[in-house]
């Protein structure tokens, strides 16, 4: 079992639907964050999260750290929505140190006009 | 400001060749990770550095080797290539660590022939 589960893979939306991408996580960490590739590889860093709740624009990021999952939401999704996005954590390491890097497969998101 | 930058975009090498990929940060970012991402198994941490200190090491053979720079640029080298090793590299650099937004290279993309 991977150590970062998302769902679901693929989503395929209609403009204007909202839309939720969950990640959920078995390790003890000490941030998370959602990352947004493009077709052609580029990535851009979305939030970062350690507790609670990040919006922006039309964007809303939250995380439990009770229950280990976090959500990613989309509000009046657009066709330049269309990406994928990859939830990452940074475990916490012993000692206090800073644990590895792991992400989650992704999830594919196509927003049809 | 200029964003990360990544050198070579685009590498053809041959198996048992070695390579080495050049990341530059963003002006005054001090932390840079290096991952590799492959259709089959999405993006893997590689390195992280910072400081000109490796703080931590993903789970690759030691082929896989880097170094940062006092300027923050950083280098990371495979020797010895094998047609597994064909990816897209991404660098991604930061004020600190991944407590702060990662900024992420285009990559370079390798392919070992």
């Amino acid at each position: 079992k991977n150590e970062v589960e998302q769902s679901p893979q693929n989503l395929t939306a209609q403009e204007g639907e909202f839309i939720t991408i969950n990640c959920s996580y078995s390790v003890g960490i000490s941030a998370l964050h959602w990352l947004q590739q493009h077709p052609g590889g580029g990535i851009v860093s979305l939030f970062m999260l350690s507790s609670g709740k990040k919006k922006h624009g039309r964007l809303i990021a939250t995380i439990n750290i009770q229950e280990k999952h976090s959500s990613l939401h989309i509000t009046a999704s657009h066709p330049r929505d269309s990406a994928v996005y990859i939830c990452a954590v940074r475990s916490r390491g012993y000692g206090g140190s800073q644990g590895n890097l792991i992400f989650g497969k992704g999830t594919k998101l196509s927003v049809k006009p | 400001k200029a964003g990360v930058t990544q050198t070579p975009r685009y590498l053809i090498k041959t198996r048992g060749q070695q390579v080495t990929l050049s990341c530059s940060p963003i002006s005054g970012h001090r932390s840079v990770s290096w991952y590799q991402q492959t259709p089959g198994q999405g993006l893997q941490f590689l390195f992280e550095y910072f400081s000109e200190t490796q703080r931590n090491k993903g789970n690759f053979p030691g082929r896989f080797s880097g170094r940062q720079f006092s300027n923050s640029r950083s280098e990371m080298n495979v020797s010895t290539l094998e047609l597994g090793d064909s990816a897209l590299y991404l660098c991604a650099s930061s004020l600190r660590d991944w407590g702060f937004k990662q900024f992420f290279g285009p990559g370079t993309r390798l392919t070992v022939l």
